[in-house]
């Protein structure tokens, strides 16, 4: 079965600094994942995805992530923090759920504070 | 193009009650997604349909837990009867059946239970 760790609970990082979050996965086939976000008390935000071929993909808001298959890692960056990048990320992998359909399963998260 | 919809944002119910959620999908998307998201958790899928019949309903609890979507368009989710341990967020989520589109998941804002 499919699993994603995000090891960092919780990330403070000043306004303007680089940010990086991590995240591991475990899956058996080529991995589908994503990246979404989740402002308090809002659904989830797709910020990007990777499904094949280059593997530094770009996503809304200054963000990229880079899959590295060896390490069956796709870490989140974003090389200057904004204040309202203040949020909860969410990392998932992708997995057949029946038929041509997917399912996602997501890591517990890694909240993001950002210091003025 | 309006989003995945759903409704009431917040219940709060005692315990041995039932509650009920709807969702309203993303016009012509034809797979939906129920996720529970326990606080300090990721979202962890329940049930997913596609058209009006279910896909995946394995981590769904259905001693307790039900869920429709009778034609294929919305959907409600129902607990009965509640326990303190329901205590989470709600999430609905859905996606077309096009070739790029099967991947990318839309999520609703969210309903918000708490059970005392």
């Amino acid at each position: 079965a499919q699993s994603v760790t995000q090891p960092d609970i919780h990330i403070t990082v000043s306004e303007g600094a680089s940010l990086e979050l991590r995240c591991n996965y475990s899956y058996g086939a080529t991995p589908y994942l994503f990246w979404y976000v989740q402002s308090p008390g809002q659904g989830l935000q797709l910020l990007l995805k990777y499904f094949s071929g280059d593997t530094l993909v770009q996503g809304i808001k200054g963000f990229e992530a880079e899959f590295k298959r060896s390490q069956s890692s796709f870490n989140l960056r974003k090389p200057s923090v904004h204040w309202s990048d203040a949020a909860e990320y969410f990392c998932a992998v992708g997995a057949r759920s029946g038929g041509s359909n997917y399912k996602l399963t997501f890591g517990k998260g890694t909240l993001l504070t950002v210091n003025p | 193009e309006a989003g995945v919809a759903q409704s009431p944002r917040y219940k709060i119910i005692e315990k041995r009650q039932s509650v009920a959620f709807w969702c309203n999908p993303i016009s012509g998307h034809a797979t939906l997604y129920w996720y529970q998201q326990i606080l300090g958790q990721g979202p962890k899928l329940l049930i997913q349909f596609q058209n009006n019949g279910v896909v995946d309903d394995s981590q769904l609890p259905k001693d307790r837990f039900s869920a429709e979507r009778l034609k294929g368009v919305d959907s409600t989710l129902k607990i009965q009867p509640a326990k303190l341990e329901d205590s989470a967020v709600y999430l609905c989520a859905s996606s077309s059946l096009t070739s790029g589109g099967r991947y990318e998941q839309y999520f609703g804002p969210g309903t918000r239970l708490t059970v005392t």
